[in-house]
């Protein structure tokens, strides 16, 4: 069973600072590995989709990483904004979807 | 373009009553998954649609947990005898197809809690 572990729990800075969030997953027999962002009261945003086949994407400030083998993912934010806060998901897809609990972060400003 | 829909937003009932909650996919997207996701917990998978077919109801929690989609577009989610352990954000999601390159886009959920 596919399990996948997020970390920090939570996780607080000043803004303008880099940071990286960390996944790890059991099973690294997935197809790809997915990274959301949820606000309070809203449904989840997508921000990056890495294809098993990928080693990482980057979508503007985001960047995020995928090492099959070992079973990690990491989310390194660049030069973090107050707006940056929210929760940030992590899931991978082998035969459904699999999600972390996920990191809380807040960007103090 | 329009997204994933779903209704209501929030939806609050008695323990015991039954409840719908209704998802509107993105026009043209062949797959459709629900979710739950509990106060303080990550999203559990309960069931997707490829089509109108329910392949995989193997995360549907219990008999009083069912759904169905028509016309490849609107899915409900149905919950009988609602207990308070049920209270949840129900989320819905669609992609284009099943197949596992296609990202899923999530609507706003529908938060459910019984009293």
């Amino acid at each position: 069973k596919q399990e996948v572990t997020q970390i920090p729990a939570a996780l607080s800075v000043p803004e303008g600072e880099n940071l990286v969030l960390n996944c790890s997953f059991t099973d690294s027999a997935i197809y790809n590995l997915q990274w959301f962002r949820q606000d309070p009261g809203k449904g989840l945003t997508s921000l990056l989709l890495i294809q098993s086949s990928q080693r990482e994407q980057t979508s503007g400030r985001l960047n995020a990483s995928l090492d099959k083998s070992s079973g990690r993912s990491t989310l390194y934010i660049a030069a973090s904004q107050p707006g940056d806060s929210a929760t940030y998901l992590c899931a991978v897809y082998g035969n459904k979807l699999v999600f972390g609990a996920g990191t809380i972060l807040r960007v103090k400003s | 373009g329009a997204g994933v829909s779903q209704s209501p937003s929030n939806k609050v009932t008695e323990k015991g009553k039954d409840v719908e909650l209704r998802c509107d996919p993105i026009s043209g997207h062949t797959a459709l998954y629900w979710y739950r996701q509990r106060l303080g917990q990550g999203l559990e998978f309960l069931i997707y649609f490829q089509g109108n077919s329910a392949p995989d109801k193997s995360g549907l929690p219990s008999d009083r947990f069912s759904a169905e989609r028509t016309g490849e577009s609107v899915s409900t989610l149905t919950i009988q005898r609602t207990q308070q352990e049920d209270s949840a954000v129900y989320l819905c999601a669609s992609s284009l197809t099943k197949l596992a390159a296609y990202e899923q886009y999530f609507g706003p959920g529908t938060r459910l809690t019984v009293t």
